[in-house]
């Protein structure tokens, strides 16, 4: 079974910082792996995606993520926080069970930017 | 522009009523998904079709009724036997594959009066 854990339920940094939001995965094949990014009351917009080819995903917004397989983690990075970057941060893992594809979500990580 | 709608975007509902939430597409996906969303528990899936006039249950389909009818359309219907129906619903659809990614609508708020 896959399951992911997103590491720090709340994030707290000042505009202009750097971000570091960590999820580590378990899965029984090569996962592909998703950040997805959700604003208060709305859908949720793909961020970024790994999906086995280069292992340093670059993604809308500024947003990049490290897939490490050794360390079983695809943590979400930016080097300068915007107060829009303020919102709810789910990383995601696509696996294979039998022959139903299954999107596992994480717990969520609430970032907010303070001024 | 292509996308997901989902309606309405609030729904109130007096216990022991049945109600359907909208979920339209015109993204030509052949995956469709219900999630419910409560808060810090992340999503959690109700039902997942990949075909017209085929779905199958997720985590937490008990209370929870679909059809897909139409490649287009997969409505979720939260009948009275569920306990719980106040939460976030969201429905997603993607390619079917392994790396494709999932595309979301706007999601609808149901609040039990």
């Amino acid at each position: 079974a896959q399951s992911v854990t997103q590491l720090d339920s709340h994030v707290s940094v000042s505009e202009g910082t750097p971000v570091l939001l960590r999820c580590n995965y378990s899965s029984s094949y090569s996962p592909s792996l998703f950040w997805y990014v959700q604003h208060p009351n709305k859908g949720l917009q793909l961020l970024l995606k790994y999906t086995s080819a280069a292992t340093l995903v670059k993604g809308i917004n500024g947003f990049e993520a490290e897939f490490k397989k050794s360390e079983t983690s695809f943590h979400l990075t930016k080097p300068s926080a915007h107060m829009s970057d303020a919102a709810e941060y789910f990383c995601v893992v696509s696996d294979l069970t039998g022959s139903a594809r299954q999107l596992t979500f994480g717990s969520g990580t609430q970032l907010t930017v303070l001024p | 522009d292509g996308g997901i709608t989902q309606s309405p975007k609030y729904l109130f509902r007096k216990e022991g009523q049945n109600v359907t939430l909208s979920c339209e597409q015109n993204l030509n996906h052949d995956a469709m998904y219900w999630y419910r969303q409560d808060p810090g528990q992340g999503l959690r899936l109700i039902y997942y079709s990949q075909i017209v006039n085929d779905f199958q249950k997720g985590d937490i389909a008990e209370g929870y009724s679909v059809s897909r009818e139409k490649k287009e359309s997969f409505p979720l219907t939260v009948t009275s036997a569920q306990k719980n129906p106040t939460a976030f619903y969201l429905c997603a659809s993607s390619i079917w594959g392994m790396n494709t990614e999932a595309f979301f609508g706007q999601g609808t708020r149901l609040t039990v009066v």
